[in-house]
């Protein structure tokens, strides 16, 4: 079974960091590339970043350039993202997913759970 | 990048009954790489068709997806009572990839 499971989430205050990563099962995992879409309280889906499957390619979202780092180790199936300078606009719940596609935007076929992450003092 | 608008905000319907959903792009999606997802309230969303118009792995036949440009439409041909939920549209043509503000297709 395909599985996506995150971790690292929790309260920090703004300006503080945080590291989420995800642990990948099921499939191979250098095969595809990888993201990080997040979810603020009762509002939309927004992508944050993406890495290709090889982690030669990275992508991120103009909201967090510069703040956030994704990365990804294929010999242990992890995913992480280095998340620095948090801000209450970053509050939200953090999914991991599974890019169709091993390189490049695509769409997401597998997601996690997700981890709750909330900036506040 | 591209902003995509999905509409109508909510649709009520009951089950048994058509959906249709909307979503226009400010600007043409490549490659017609649009998605739409499905979630429903505390879970993950889930792929149900890529590429404007193929279903993802298990998703039943009653979703289909239609589409080109700047134009594409999710139909649900009958409402079952577990699709009652939000849907995003998001294209994967351009970077940055963005997503729909969403549908909710709730029971009238």
């Amino acid at each position: 079974e395909v599985q996506l499971v995150e971790s690292g989430g929790g309260l920090v205050p703004p300006g503080g960091s945080l590291r989420l990563s995800c642990a990948a099962s099921g499939f191979t995992f250098s095969n595809n590339a990888m993201s990080w879409v997040r979810q603020a309280p009762g509002k939309g889906l927004e992508w944050v970043s993406g890495i290709s499957g090889s982690g030669d390619i990275t992508y991120y979202a103009d909201s967090v350039k510069g703040r956030f780092t994704i990365s990804r180790d294929n010999s242990k199936n992890t995913l992480d993202v280095r998340m620095n300078s948090l801000r209450a606009e970053d509050t939200a719940v953090y999914y991991c997913a599974k890019d169709r596609w091993g390189s490049g935007t695509s769409s997401m076929d597998v997601w996690g759970k997700g981890t709750t992450v909330t900036v506040s003092s | 990048e591209i902003v995509l608008t999905q509409s109508p905000g909510t649709l009520s319907l009951s089950p048994g009954e058509r959906a249709t959903l909307s979503c226009r792009a400010s600007q043409s999606v490549s490659g017609s790489y649009l998605a739409w997802y499905q979630q429903r309230p505390g879970r993950a969303p889930r792929l149900l068709i890529y590429g404007a118009s193929n279903r993802a792995t298990g998703i039943p036949d009653r979703f289909s997806g239609f589409g080109s440009g700047t134009d594409f439409t999710l139909t649900i041909s009958r409402l079952e009572p577990e699709d009652f939920a939000v849907y995003y549209c998001q294209q994967y043509g351009s970077s940055p990839i963005t997503f729909g503000q969403g549908t909710r297709l709730e029971i009238k």
